[in-house]
């Protein structure tokens, strides 16, 4: 079945670490993949998707088919950057979002 | 920027009571869905909707749910009868279909079923 794995429940970095959030996904097929960022008491957003392939708020993801790995990067974490991160994938044959189980970014001063 | 908005922000209801959530799609998006979350799981999809027909549903969305846009602005979900285990937050998200295929959730609404 297709799934979608974040094996970090919680991330705690100090601000100007690197950060890099894992998301592995299992899909046969030709998948698109996003980010979902959740602040404190907002509502679930799009922080970006691999067909744009932009850099959002410092942050980048690429797609790596071979490790079936969507994973979020940024090189400099600020304090703001805390907050509940979902990795989310869309299959070929539906618009229906599967979701990872979500990490929680914590940067601390 | 348009957002979409869901009412109520928090509903508290007796078990196997009706209930109804609503959401108010973005102007000219025509695809909606509904997810939930119950505490410390996964945002789970329930059903897509267009073109007022269910385009998809999971094995959640079962007898009890129902999805209607009953004046062609407000997008609800109505739980027909309430269980303990329905009690999560529940999320709307619209999608305009372009071609950026984004799908912009709403704030959500807290249940909570005693």
């Amino acid at each position: 079945a297709q799934r979608v794995t974040q094996p970090e429940k919680l991330l705690s970095v100090f601000k100007g670490a690197p950060v890099e959030l894992k998301c592995n996904y299992s899909y046969s097929g030709s998948p698109e993949l996003f980010w979902y960022v959740q602040y404190s008491r907002q509502r679930l957003q799009l922080l970006l998707r691999h067909i744009s392939r932009e850099s959002i708020k410092g942050f980048t993801a690429d797609l790596n088919k071979g490790e079936t790995s969507f994973h979020l990067k940024k090189p400099f974490a600020q304090e703001e950057d805390s907050a509940m991160y979902y990795c989310a994938l869309r299959m070929d044959s539906s618009y229906k979002l599967i979701f990872g189980s979500g990490t929680r970014l914590l940067v601390r001063p | 920027e348009p957002e979409v908005t869901q009412t109520p922000s928090h509903q508290v209801t007796q078990m196997g009571q009706e209930v109804i959530l609503r959401c108010v799609p973005i102007s000219n998006h025509l695809y909606f869905y509904w997810y939930r979350q119950i505490l410390g799981q996964k945002v789970e999809f329930l059903v897509s909707f267009y073109n007022n027909e269910i385009s998809e549903k999971s094995e959640i969305f079962d007898d009890q749910f129902s999805v209607e846009r009953p004046d062609g602005s407000n997008f609800t979900l109505k739980i027909r009868s309430t269980k303990l285990e329905d009690s999560a937050m529940y999320f709307c998200a619209t999608d305009g279909r372009d071609s950026k295929n984004i799908q912009y959730f709403g704030a959500g609404t807290r249940l909570s079923v005693l």
